[in-house]
């Protein structure tokens, strides 16, 4: 089973800032498995990122994803107020190898 | 437009089943693989399973093998997931989750495009 592991686990600034979050896997991955969604309290998830950089329908361009093998990056150019949310990462694989990392918060500083 | 639209929450106790639909709208169900995600209270998301609507053939994750049953009703493009012997640890919200692609897709990249609103359950006693 893929693993999936993010940091930093909480990531505190200021609207106007750069985020800059990690998901690592725990080997090696197809880019076109990895996505990434965005959560709020009391809402769904909403899909960000599909095959590692490919921004879903709707997205801003602010919002930027990259990476291979083991190692991804999502990226907020500057933050917004409505971007204050949790992040998850996601290896949607051939099922049912399909796994969640565990999400970074990001918070107002 | 594309909707999910899930049934209300519920309250169960230790040992009972629950069974969730998830009803859809505004695309061809049959051609579109659904997922059932869970999230207990303060923690991640926890993917549980996907069937497959054309032939109705469910695939699980391990860790529900032998409690959860999925199932889906071609006549009122509905997707249900039942699951079984529940105990505390089974408190979550729930969300089917309809892919990007379609099953017939040699898209190079997928994920989880529309989801429902959630269901509720809590398990106590």
């Amino acid at each position: 089973e893929i693993v999936l592991t993010q940091s930093p686990g909480t990531l505190s600034l200021s609207p106007g800032e750069r985020a800059t979050l990690s998901c690592r896997a725990s080997q090696s991955v197809s880019s076109s498995y990895l996505a990434w969604y965005q959560q709020k309290p009391g809402q769904a998830p909403r899909p960000l990122i599909y095959g590692a950089s490919s921004r879903a329908t709707g997205i801003p361009d602010r919002f930027s994803g990259s990476g291979s093998g083991t190692d991804f990056t999502l990226t907020i150019s500057r933050l917004e107020p409505e971007d204050f949310a949790v992040y998850y990462c996601q290896h949607y694989g051939r099922a049912p190898e399909i796994t969640f990392g565990p999400g970074t918060k990001v918070d107002i500083k | 437009q594309v909707q999910l639209v899930q049934s209300g929450a519920e309250v169960k106790k230790p040992g009972a089943s629950v069974n969730i639909s998830c009803k859809t709208s505004g695309y061809t169900f049959n051609i579109y693989y659904m997922h059932w995600v869970r999230q207990a209270p303060g923690q991640g998301l926890e993917w549980m399973g996907m069937i497959n609507p054309s032939g109705g053939s469910p695939t699980y994750a391990q860790m529900f093998q032998g409690r959860v049953t999925m199932t889906r009703d071609t006549s009122t493009n509905t997707v249900y997931m039942e699951l079984s012997s529940l105990r505390s640890e089974d408190t979550a919200v729930y969300y089917c989750a309809r892919p990007l692609n379609t099953l017939y897709s040699t898209a190079s990249r997928d994920g989880m495009d529309v989801w429902g609103q959630g269901t509720t359950v809590i398990v106590s006693s």
